[in-house]
């Protein structure tokens, strides 16, 4: 089972921040929090990934809490081509053949 | 350019035939994977592998078999056993995160939709 729990929907304004929370209250220590995108009949996509300190990169931003229970992705500036299925994992970082498990993901729609 | 390639995109099959999927990667990634995804539902693992002719099953292989001879190929066969084949099948591959161009480490295949008729 995913370790990892996200509203099934959300939508936001072109132009304007989305916010996507993911809990994961039991994440280990030596557990990472990765987020995943997928758009529709592809492949998922990384998008950013963080141990215990706020990370940004050219995609987003990651808040992690500091007893990282919980943690939010942010598109600062949501366009169209951001709607997509966003998932959160945790998992080890360098484990050599670590499976994802993907739980439902959150269903993100830009609205014009 | 390296990466995995499946084949076919799009995949008719009657009830009750034997299909396989095929997964091909040129990253020299030890480990390969096969999700299934349906309608509006995350990815589920149905089969690993971590090394040559070695594989583990995951979340939901049942209905479904598997072969690793060879480092670059993890064809899925759907057998007649799975109930509801129709689905899109994924493949993956990956290293250590941090370690490749990638940085998770992982690579996913474009899909193979599969309709059972």
């Amino acid at each position: 089972d995913a370790k990892t729990t996200q509203p099934p929907s959300m939508d936001c304004a072109e132009g304007r921040a989305a916010n996507l929370p993911c809990n994961h209250s039991t994440i280990s220590g030596n557990e990472y929090v990765y987020w995943y995108r997928q758009i529709h009949s592809q492949g998922p996509q990384y998008i950013i990934h963080g141990l215990k300190n706020n990370e940004t990169n050219e995609m987003a931003s990651l808040i992690i809490t500091e007893d990282r229970k919980s943690s939010t992705l942010i598109l600062p500036h949501a366009t169209l081509r951001d709607t997509a299925v966003y998932y959160c994992i945790v998992r080890p970082r360098m484990d050599s053949s670590y499976k994802l498990i993907f739980g439902s993901g959150t269903r993100l729609l830009v609205r014009p | 350019d390296g990466g995995i390639t499946q084949s076919p995109k799009y995949l008719f099959r009657k009830e009750g035939q034997n299909v396989t999927l095929s997964c091909e990667q040129n990253l020299n990634h030890d480990a390969m994977y096969w999700y299934r995804q349906d309608p509006g539902q995350g990815l589920r693992l149905i089969y690993y592998s971590q090394i040559v002719n070695d594989f583990q099953k995951g979340d939901i292989a049942e209905g479904y078999s598997v072969s690793r001879e060879k480092k670059e190929s993890f064809p899925l066969t759907v057998t007649s056993a799975q109930k509801n084949p129709t689905a899109f099948y994924l493949c993956a591959s990956s290293i250590p995160a941090g370690t490749g161009v990638s940085e998770d480490g992982y690579t996913f295949g474009s899909g193979t939709r599969l309709t059972v008729v």
